[in-house]
């Protein structure tokens, strides 16, 4: 158990449909990431937040977008879901200072039919 | 960050050692290594990570080569749980992690009764 929640655990949508995917990080950890793993990759970064900004992204198009709260939860917000957008995804909360060392959420198995 | 080659596969019979290897060869000097791992259908478990200094703790040890090209993740008593994906990820970690972590397609790790 990494102390990091995620809700809900599977969601399913139609195309063009918004979702918002919900994290709670680890007491102490200030810093979240936000990654999509489609079936039988590894998981792809998406964005990470810090003191409520963005603060890096990977290769995602504008309709992901993404919220830190001041008890640094966070929300990803998904736009006009395409099909591709299938997929698990994950959360994972650290310390600003040893960001690479990442405790993970169990994700959220989002369909899109 | 640097590049990795990990096997595709590899098996272990139960309480041996499991020494799974990871080539990272244009490595930088200040690019740490770090591994993780997924069991399958739950997020991703931080292992362990170095950068120049064989590195223990009660999960694994990692050994890295002198010249930092490659490394070797091992378990020293494989149990069955240690089943699932191992991801050898090297990171700069600048930025403050700015720029996630770079999952390639990991060694699948089966251990055998």
């Amino acid at each position: 158990e990494t102390g990091v929640t995620q809700s809900p655990t599977h969601l399913i949508k139609t195309r063009g449909q918004q979702v918002t995917l919900r994290c709670s990080s680890q007491s102490g950890h200030n810093t979240v990431s936000w990654y999509q793993q489609a079936l039988g990759q590894g998981p792809q970064f998406i964005f990470q937040y810090y003191r409520e900004e963005e603060n890096g992204r990977g290769n995602f198009p504008p309709r992901f977008s993404g919220l830190q709260f001041p008890n640094y939860s966070s929300e990803l917000n998904v736009n006009a879901l395409e099909l591709d957008d299938s997929a698990l995804y994950l959360c994972a909360s650290s310390r600003r200072e040893y960001a690479d060392t990442q405790y993970f959420g169990p994700g959220t198995r989002l369909t899109v039919l | 960050d640097a590049k990795t080659t990990q096997p595709t596969s590899m098996d272990c019979a139960e309480g041996r050692a499991a020494n799974l290897p990871c080539n990272h060869s244009t490595i930088s000097g200040n690019e740490y290594v770090y591994w993780y791992r997924q069991i399958h259908s739950q997020g991703p478990q931080y292992i362990i990570h170095g950068l120049k200094n064989n590195e223990t703790n009660e999960m694994a040890s990692l050994i890295i080569t002198e010249d930092r090209k490659s490394s070797t993740l091992i378990l020293p008593h494989a149990t069955l749980r240690d089943t699932a994906v191992y991801y050898c990820i090297v990171t700069s970690g600048k930025g403050g992690g700015a720029d996630g972590l770079t999952f390639g397609k990991g060694t699948h790790l089966i251990i055998q009764p």
